[in-house]
């Protein structure tokens, strides 16, 4: 079955460390986003890829970076600038622009907490 | 700017008919979409309406578009426990390169 895979889970990170946040999709969508979840402010986006070797920044694009070498692939960084990384990591992708009926495709998240 | 805006909470009985509202900024938007999550979950797309429609219904679901106002909103009718969850409007905007999603609403159904 065609998806999009998130992982860890649950990842846990200590103060001054990078971490990366796997998501690999079998959809062939051609376009890549990244979005974090807090409490009470919905979703945010850091980053988004509409094609291989290609990426803008979003939102809240500090202190995080990332890559896309292959379509399937887009990892997210969340570097020791980020200050306040602890939250809810989601990644999502769409056929080409999202402005149609297909919408985004969510993965099912990473829990970044910093110990 | 695009923005997009919820109540936070919601709490309605069990059997009972739920109505999720949403404002929007960008008139522009070609579709409009509402998600549902689940607890530790990713979004989940319940339906979609697009922008020259003023109403859209999916079984339990209705969406009814204001776009003179930049209102959406959703009913779910006989709500269920299974139905709570948050729930997120989202809008296309112009550009349709990427989705505004607004802040969510909690959706709590009780016995």
């Amino acid at each position: 079955d065609g998806g999009i895979t998130q992982s860890p889970k649950y990842l846990f990170r200590k103060e001054g460390q990078n971490v990366t946040l796997s998501c690999e999709q079998n959809l062939n969508h051609d376009a890549m986003y990244w979005y974090r979840q807090d409490p009470g402010q919905g979703l945010r986006l850091i980053y988004y890829s509409q094609i291989v070797n290609d990426f803008q920044k979003g939102d809240i694009a500090e202190g995080y970076s990332v890559s896309r070498e292959k379509k399937e692939s887009f990892p997210l960084t969340v570097t020791s600038a980020q200050k306040n990384p602890t939250a809810f990591y989601l990644c999502a992708s769409s056929i080409g622009n999202p402005g149609r009926s297909s919408g985004y495709t969510f993965g099912s998240g990473t829990r970044l907490t910093v110990v | 700017g695009e923005d997009v805006e919820q109540s936070l909470f919601l709490s309605v009985r069990e059997g009972d008919s739920s109505v999720i509202n949403c404002t929007y900024t960008d008139s522009s938007s070609t579709y409009l979409y509402w998600y549902k999550q689940e607890p530790g979950a990713g979004l989940q797309l319940l339906t979609y309406i697009f922008s020259n429609m003023d109403m859209k219904q999916d079984q339990r679901l209705t969406v009814l578009l204001n776009k003179k106002d930049k209102h959406l909103s959703l009913r779910i009718a006989d709500t269920q426990t299974g139905d709570s969850a948050i729930y997120f409007c989202a809008e296309s905007g112009g550009g349709g390169n990427k989705l505004t999603f607004g802040t969510g609403t909690q959706l709590k159904v009780e016995l």
